[in-house]
């Protein structure tokens, strides 16, 4: 059973437009939770923490329910460059490892 | 600003070879890990490690992988005989507390041949 299940796409949106990206995750010890953004062939690099109140940074909004054990991404006014794929990631209180979703695609076209 | 390094940045190796990845993480941070990724697969942990020691481990990391802090800048993950299925990308990161931010770098593109 996967531990954090994302919709791989790809999502091809034109540029402006609002995306939003689901995840859920099996494990109900996770603790934290994190979007990270991978381009092609690099390295994660952290987009975003997810807290239970949810938050905001710019274009993006992240949303978590513990109770449905759901986590959800927002980007508003797509630019070409969010053209990446947006990696779920969920942490445990028992440990430090990242356990990361597969990943969902996005192009953002012109 | 501050970055994880990793060398070599690709490294071709032949089956049931010693391999060694090279990483320097952030100066200050005080937590390292190791990660692979296989090509079109999820982001996999292997190993955490702080104060010398290995604090948490996955069931990919077996008898063939080690890890070590020889200096006090670098961390090292030792693939003692590879396997074909060892190919993949393998990242480190660091973070300056267990609970914080883990910061990954570039990465080293292994194939076993």
């Amino acid at each position: 059973r996967k531990e954090v299940e994302q919709d791989p796409g790809p999502f091809n949106v034109p540029e402006g437009a609002t995306v939003a990206f689901n995840c859920t995750y099996s494990n109900s010890a996770s603790q934290s939770f994190f979007w990270y953004r991978q381009d092609c062939r690099k390295e994660p690099k952290l987009l975003m923490s997810v807290y239970s109140s949810g938050n905001e940074d710019g274009r993006f909004t992240a949303q978590l329910n513990r109770a449905s054990q759901y986590i959800s991404l927002l980007i508003r006014d797509s630019k070409l460059s969010d053209s990446a794929t947006y990696l779920c990631v969920a942490r445990s209180n028992s440990g430090y490892a990242l356990n990361f979703g597969k990943g969902t695609s996005l192009l953002v076209t012109p | 600003e501050p970055e994880v390094t990793q060398t070599p940045s690709h490294q071709v190796t032949q089956m049931g070879q010693e391999v060694i990845l090279r990483c320097v993480p952030i100066s200050n941070h005080l937590y390292f890990y190791w990660y692979r990724q296989i090509l079109g697969q999820k982001v996999e942990f292997l190993v955490s490690f702080y104060n010398n020691e290995i604090s948490e481990k996955s069931e990919i990391f077996d008898d063939q992988f080690s890890v070590e802090r020889p200096d006090g800048s670098n961390f090292t993950l030792k693939i003692r005989s590879t396997k074909l299925e060892d190919s993949a990308m393998y990242f480190c990161a660091s973070s300056g507390q267990g609970g914080e931010t883990q910061y990954f770098g570039p990465g080293t593109r292994l194939l076993v041949l």
